[in-house]
């Protein structure tokens, strides 16, 4: 069966320091792979999302960065946090291709507080 | 652009009847519906395509009117399981390869 890891599981960080958030995948091969943010009390935004590995793409211009160095490897960064990057990110994936008739598989997230 | 739920919230008791309603301004592929615990992951509830097809769970019912691009999530005989926020996603294209754009949730809280 397939399984899906997100850490860390928390994450409290200050203002200008870098961030790495990191994302697997088990049990399939070549999914699409996706990163949401939802800010408290808010709707998921879509970030980025990931065809295939290099194959990056943004969906809100910000300053966080994802790199897919693996097929099944989601990395989510930052080289200067700010406050309003705190949220709960989610690492998703789908099967390939298909995504808009598919489940999306979500990751147990991971809340970012910056101060 | 976002998707609206409607309404932003529910308080039930149990064993009573809810409807939450999602709304676009573009024409939607499919819709998907999915349900959030506090502090959780969000779990996959439904999909809806156009042209009719539905995928999801037998004891949640949901409906999908593409001419009017709204969707509607039917809630019977709830249960204190149901809490929880729901968040309608749409996709606009069969290959938007799950880029869904989620409507702002609708917590609904069931008491005993």
């Amino acid at each position: 069966s397939q399984t899906i890891h997100q850490w860390p599981a928390t994450l409290v960080q200050p203002v200008g320091s870098p961030l790495s958030l990191e994302c697997t995948v088990e049990g399939t091969s070549n999914p699409n792979l996706y990163w949401y943010r939802q800010a408290a009390g808010r709707g998921l935004q879509l970030l980025f999302y990931s065809v295939g590995i290099g194959q990056i793409s943004s969906e809100v211009p910000q300053n966080l960065s994802a790199s897919r160095p693996q097929d099944r490897q989601f990395i989510l960064s930052s080289k200067k946090l700010l406050l309003s990057d705190s949220g709960f990110y989610l690492c998703a994936w789908s099967v390939s291709p298909g995504g808009a008739t598919g489940e999306l598989f979500f990751g147990e997230g991971s809340r970012l507080t910056v101060l | 652009q976002q998707p609206v739920q409607s309404p932003q919230a529910v308080i039930l008791r149990e064993g009573e009847d809810a409807v939450i309603n999602c709304s676009s301004s573009k024409a939607l592929y499919s819709v998907h519906w999915y349900r959030q615990k506090h502090g959780e992951a969000p779990v996959f509830l439904m999909i809806l395509l156009k042209g009719g097809e539905q995928k999801g769970h037998e004891k949640i019912s949901a409906s999908f009117n593409e001419k009017k691009q709204q969707s509607s999530l039917y809630l019977t005989a709830s249960q204190l399981s149901y809490s929880g926020t729901y968040f309608c996603g749409t996709a606009s294209g069969g290959t938007s390869y799950g880029k869904l754009t989620f409507g702002q949730g609708t917590i609904l809280t069931v008491h005993p």
